[in-house]
């Protein structure tokens, strides 16, 4: 299977614009989490999705935004940019137990899988 | 909230040396993965360890849940497990899911 692709790999904003971040997750896979990685705060959880809809969101001001279509793939929007946005954004998939949803009191057995990343600086 | 400490912060090796990190965690976790960092930033996953021992060619994990910690054994280290390696934990409170909460990391650099 092709693993989990971001794009574009890289790119240069200023301050104030908006950006829009791509996650194509592996195929059959269903659950979709971005991370932000700072050399500051390490890799912090942003949130996941899971057929299209958002289960679980991290600490992140409301700037920061995602959305997940039918086919899984995931996107994620920052708007008016700051300079401390600049950062490493990674996208993981996983295919939890059943594919239906989180059950209660089940040790999990998903493994996720980490795309590329993409490198977004903020000048 | 959950904590996850990793140790060494650093370490350096000279090629064909053992080397064991760690990783310790404050409450109970339902998921934990060990992950390398290649200089270009790719995640890979190592282990999904939530307890039990696991071994893959060089490398081995070890996870003692009861007592929370979880380890890392690399044997026989080469240049190309130059990174950082991650430890990351999932709570898993009420089925949620998908939010893995790192450590800082070790830093490893294999010397040739």
């Amino acid at each position: 299977k092709a693993g989990v692709t971001q794009t574009p790999r890289y790119l240069i904003k200023t301050r104030g614009q908006q950006v829009t971040l791509s996650c194509s997750p592996i195929s059959g896979h269903r659950s979709v989490s971005w991370y932000q990685q700072t050399p500051g705060q390490g890799l912090q959880f942003l949130f996941e999705y899971f057929s299209e809809t958002q289960r679980n969101k991290g600490n992140f001001p409301g700037r920061f935004s995602g959305r997940q279509f039918s086919n899984s793939r995931s996107e994620m929007n920052v708007s008016t940019l700051e300079l401390g946005d600049s950062a490493l954004y990674l996208c993981a998939s996983s295919s939890p137990p059943g594919q239906g949803g989180p059950i209660k009191g089940t040790q999990r057995t998903d493994t996720q899988y980490f795309g590329p990343g993409t490198r977004l600086t903020v000048l | 909230g959950i904590q996850v400490e990793q140790s060494p912060p650093d370490l350096i090796l000279q090629e064909g040396a053992n080397s064991t990190l760690r990783c310790n965690f404050s409450d109970s976790v339902n998921n934990l993965q060990w992950f390398h960092q290649n200089p270009w930033g790719q995640l890979i996953n190592l282990f999904y360890i939530p307890s039990g021992t696991k071994q893959n060619g060089r490398l081995s994990a070890t996870t003692v849940a009861t007592e929370r910690y979880s380890l890392l054994y690399i044997s026989s280290s080469q240049t190309t497990d130059s990174g950082v390696y991650f430890c990351a934990v999932d709570l898993n409170y009420g089925g949620s899911q998908g939010n893995l909460i790192f450590g800082k990391g070790t830093k490893l650099s294999v010397k040739p």
